[in-house]
Formats: structure tokens, C-alpha cells, sequence
């Protein structure tokens, strides 16, 4: 399996508190992605990486942000986090973007109380 | 922006043939053609990946017509761990030109015995 990690795997947060979720990876591959996943509606991609500090948004990238400063390294942030972002949060690697053979994490569960 | 549709769900029992359509009537010439399956509380694992024709690994194959506005995966034989759902994956065109991987909402197969 590919190396990549998901911190935290769970997490429970109240309105209004920033949370930054982080995705590492060992593989060092240019492109990394926060896709969100929710009952019904599949997986839609937040933001996306081609490289350090070369960051765009996706289908729903309101109310987060991300930052790459190092290759292995993906921080999506919440500035101030809504009960409409609880959700499972999948960070994705992959070599390119038009072959669309990616490796995900495991997850990383977020209930926004 | 290129988008997938598949079926919602579909129906099988064990040792029978499955094959799920996806249409992607905006696919560019540059896109490739990626399927995933994905359990419960897991992320997303690749499938098989074509640009054209026919492609056979291990687990499926993936025919995609000459106009390449669709594509079928085909799963011989299915056994109930095959019970998942399945994402068909192109590629797609940002605002600024750059590229991204969306996915469909996906098709969930139940496999009985």
C-alpha cells in the first residue's frame, strides 16, 4: 500500500473552532488531494496540489484551506469549523493528473457539533 | 467540466458477470479513464485504467467504445466480497487550465449469494 497517513482518524469539534487535518505521504508524489465524502453524494474534491506552495481549489473549497509547504506534507484547514463540514475526509496522492491513478488514506472522521 | 453518471446501484449474485456503464459524453483527448471500488470506512482503491479500446488486469476489464463517451467495467464472476460501490474517475478541465479528478457519485453493487 501506498504510504500515505491521515491525522487525526477522528475527531470531534464544537462550531466556530479552526481544526487542520493532515495528510503525509512517503512516496513523494507531486500531486496530492482533500476530497470530502458524504452519504449521497459520493466523493467531491476540496483542493488539490501540484506541488509545494502550488495549491487550487475544487468542486467545494468554501470555508477551507490548504497549505503544502513540503512535498509529503497536505494541511486542509477549517478556519471556523460549521456542522456542515462534519463529514469523512479522504487526502489522495498520485504521479499525474490526467491518469488518475491515486492512493488514499484511510480517512479522517470529523463531527462538527 | 467533464462529469461522470452511472447507475445508482445495482443487483448481482455470486459466480454471475457484472458489467456498470459510465457516460462521459465530455471526456478530453487527453483524459484517462479510471475506475475504484470502495468498502465501508475505507478509502477508495484503484481499480483499472484505460484511454481506449479494451484493458484486462487480474481483477476486471474496462471496454471503452471508439468515441470514448462511455466505458464499461466488467467484473467476471462476482463473489460477495465484490459487494461496493464503484467510481468512474476522468479527468477535469479547472478555470485555469490546469486539471483535476472529480468523481461520480458512483454506482453501489450488492452481490448476494
Amino acid at each position: 500500500d501506498a504510504g500515505i497517513t491521515q491525522s487525526p482518524r477522528h475527531k470531534v469539534t464544537e462550531t466556530g473552532t479552526p481544526v487542520t487535518l493532515r495528510c503525509h505521504q512517503t512516496e513523494n508524489h507531486r500531486y496530492m488531494y482533500w476530497y470530502r465524502q458524504d452519504p449521497g453524494h459520493g466523493l467531491r474534491l476540496i483542493h488539490y496540489s501540484y506541488g509545494v506552495k502550488d495549491t487550487d481549489k475544487g468542486e467545494v473549497s468554501d470555508g477551507y484551506s490548504v497549505s503544502r509547504s513540503k512535498t509529503e506534507d497536505f494541511l486542509l484547514t477549517l478556519e471556523s469549523a460549521t456542522s456542515s463540514q462534519t463529514s469523512v475526509y479522504f487526502c489522495a496522492i498520485g504521479l499525474a493528473l490526467d491518469t488518475g491513478e491515486l492512493f488514499f488514506g484511510e480517512g479522517s472522521r470529523l463531527t462538527v457539533l | 467540466l467533464a462529469k461522470t453518471t452511472q447507475p445508482i446501484s445495482m443487483d448481482s449474485y455470486e459466480g454471475q458477470e457484472v458489467n456498470i456503464t459510465c457516460s462521459h459524453n465530455n471526456i478530453a483527448t487527453n483524459d484517462y479513464i479510471t475506475w475504484y471500488q470502495q468498502f465501508p470506512s475505507q478509502g477508495p482503491r484503484f481499480i483499472i485504467q484505460g484511454y481506449k479500446t479494451k484493458v484486462t488486469n487480474e481483477v476486471a476489464s474496462l471496454f471503452i467504445p471508439a468515441d470514448r463517451k462511455s466505458s464499461t467495467l466488467s467484473l467476471p464472476r462476482v463473489s460477495l466480497s465484490d459487494t461496493a460501490v464503484y467510481y468512474c474517475l476522468v479527468g477535469d478541465n479547472g478555470d485555469t487550465g490546469r486539471r483535476a479528478l472529480t468523481f461520480g457519485s458512483g454506482t453501489r453493487l450488492q452481490v448476494q449469494p
